[in-house]
């Protein structure tokens, strides 16, 4: 069964500071990772999509890479803002189309400004 | 990127009533579509995938005659929640995902927020 865990659980950061999130997952075969961004109350937004064959992916001051043998992903994020408070979530797609993704259970990020 | 909307975004109903939640995607077609649930400070629980034009597939512990799932057309689905009870409370999104670049990125709605009082 597929179990994905992501750590830390909360970080607080000055404005400034460039930080890595991290998630592990405990089944290599998968299709891709998806990190996602959400607000307090709010919906998912998603912020990177790595395929399975692929190593890094980046947007703006965002870089995820996908390390899948060995069962992990990191989001890198650079510069942090305080715009950039939330709660970070890690997913895995299990197999291919047709089935869910299987989330973590979340980072959340608090930038000081 | 692809717009999935839920609506509606907040929802509070008495204890024994019944709830609809719909999820449209705007922009493409998706045969499948999965509805999760968040309890707060949790991460998503994938309730059920709902599947165009055939029974809903519910994940274990999932009571199926409580969520029903309908999967109408290639644009929507419903959740209803029945006979609602102050346990139901939480934070219901569904997803779905156009699959039709490879990619099978999926795509989030905004969510809602039902309390049963």
């Amino acid at each position: 069964k597929q179990e994905v865990t992501q750590i830390p659980a909360a970080l607080s950061v000055p404005e400034g500071e460039n930080l890595v999130l991290n998630c592990s997952f405990t089944d290599s075969a998968i299709y891709n990772l998806q990190w996602f961004r959400q607000d307090p109350g709010k919906g998912l937004t998603s912020l990177l999509l790595i395929q399975s064959s692929q190593r890094e992916q980046t947007s703006g001051r965002l870089n995820a890479s996908l390390d899948k043998s060995s069962g992990r992903s990191t989001l890198y994020i650079a510069a942090s803002q305080p715009g950039d408070s939330a709660t970070y979530l890690c997913a895995v797609l299990r197999n291919q189309a047709g089935t869910a993704l299987i989330f973590g259970k979340g980072t959340t990020l608090s930038v000081s400004s | 990127g692809a717009v999935v909307s839920q609506h509606p975004s907040r929802v509070i109903c008495k204890s024994g009533t019944s709830v609809k939640i719909e999820c449209r995607s705007l922009d493409f077609q998706a045969t499948t579509m999965f509805w999760y649930r968040q309890f707060p400070k949790q991460s998503l629980m994938l309730m059920a995938t709902s599947n165009e034009g055939s029974k809903a597939t519910y994940e274990q512990g999932v009571e199926k005659d409580k969520f029903l799932i309908n999967h109408a057309s290639l644009t929507l689905s419903t959740l209803t929640v029945t006979s609602a009870h102050p346990e139901d409370s939480s934070f219901y999104i569904c997803s779905a995902s156009p699959g039709t670049s490879g990619r099978h990125e999926q795509f989030f709605g905004p969510g809602t927020r039902l309390t049963v009082l």
